[in-house]
């Protein structure tokens, strides 16, 4: 089983509410992703990093953003939250090497805002 | 732009038949790879397929890759119960650093 960890597992919010969701992982992987995914549905792209210090915006536009100050950290905030963030958001993670090694992901933080 | 398409999108299937869900994708990659998802849960890693002729088993899951064709198949058999999901492929973009999706394949296998 992956070393990938989000938390919140769920969230239920204000609109307006500042947020931010944390993704940890413990496989000193340098690549992190977040995507977006709407119940049934296809994964977006939000965010990406290929290791410290690197953020790069993914297919999805978003009102989010990341740092990475650390490798093993990846946190996502939203400023100002609103209905149609609402979503689960998964974290991803890959190791090393000149090709994308096999995505790990975390259990997902369902957001909802009111 | 890369573009992966799945087919079906989505599958419903009595127990103990065959069937095979086809991953098409539009340009040159290194790697494919499918995943599954149950329902309200994450995405977990089923093969990886890294060169042409590519096949890899397990349990009544079967992937493969023809590079040439830009074609990954995964076929069921002997379908139970508990292949209902979610199965996802995706396709790496080296230069990119990035996995491009598909839409995904919802198949519910009636006992």
């Amino acid at each position: 089983e992956a070393d990938i960890y989000q938390t919140p597992r769920y969230l239920v919010i204000g609109t307006g509410k500042k947020i931010t969701l944390e993704c940890s992982q413990t496989m000193g992987h340098d690549k992190m992703y977040w995507y977006q995914q709407d119940p049934g549905m296809e994964l977006h792209l939000i965010h990406y990093s290929y290791g410290v210090n690197s953020t790069e915006k993914g297919d999805l536009s978003s009102e989010s953003t990341v740092s990475r100050i650390r490798t093993e950290h990846f946190p996502l905030t939203l400023e100002s939250a609103r209905p149609s963030h609402t979503s689960q958001y998964l974290c991803a993670s890959s190791g090393p090497g000149q090709s994308t090694d096999t995505q790990y992901f975390g259990p997902g933080t369902r957001l909802t805002v009111l | 732009e890369l573009k992966v398409e799945q087919n079906p999108l989505f599958l419903s299937m009595q127990e103990g038949k065959n069937y095979t869900i086809y991953c098409n994708y539009s340009t040159t990659s290194d790697r494919l790879y499918w995943y599954r998802q149950d329902p309200g849960k994450s995405l977990e890693s089923l093969f990886v397929l890294l060169s042409n002729g590519a096949v890899k088993q397990e349990g009544r899951l079967m992937a493969s890759l023809d590079t040439k064709a830009r074609l990954s198949t995964l076929h069921i058999t002997a379908a139970v119960h508990d292949l209902s999901a979610t199965y996802f492929c995706a396709v790496d973009i080296a230069r990119d650093d990035k996995i491009i999706f598909g839409k995904g394949t919802r198949l519910h296998i009636l006992p």
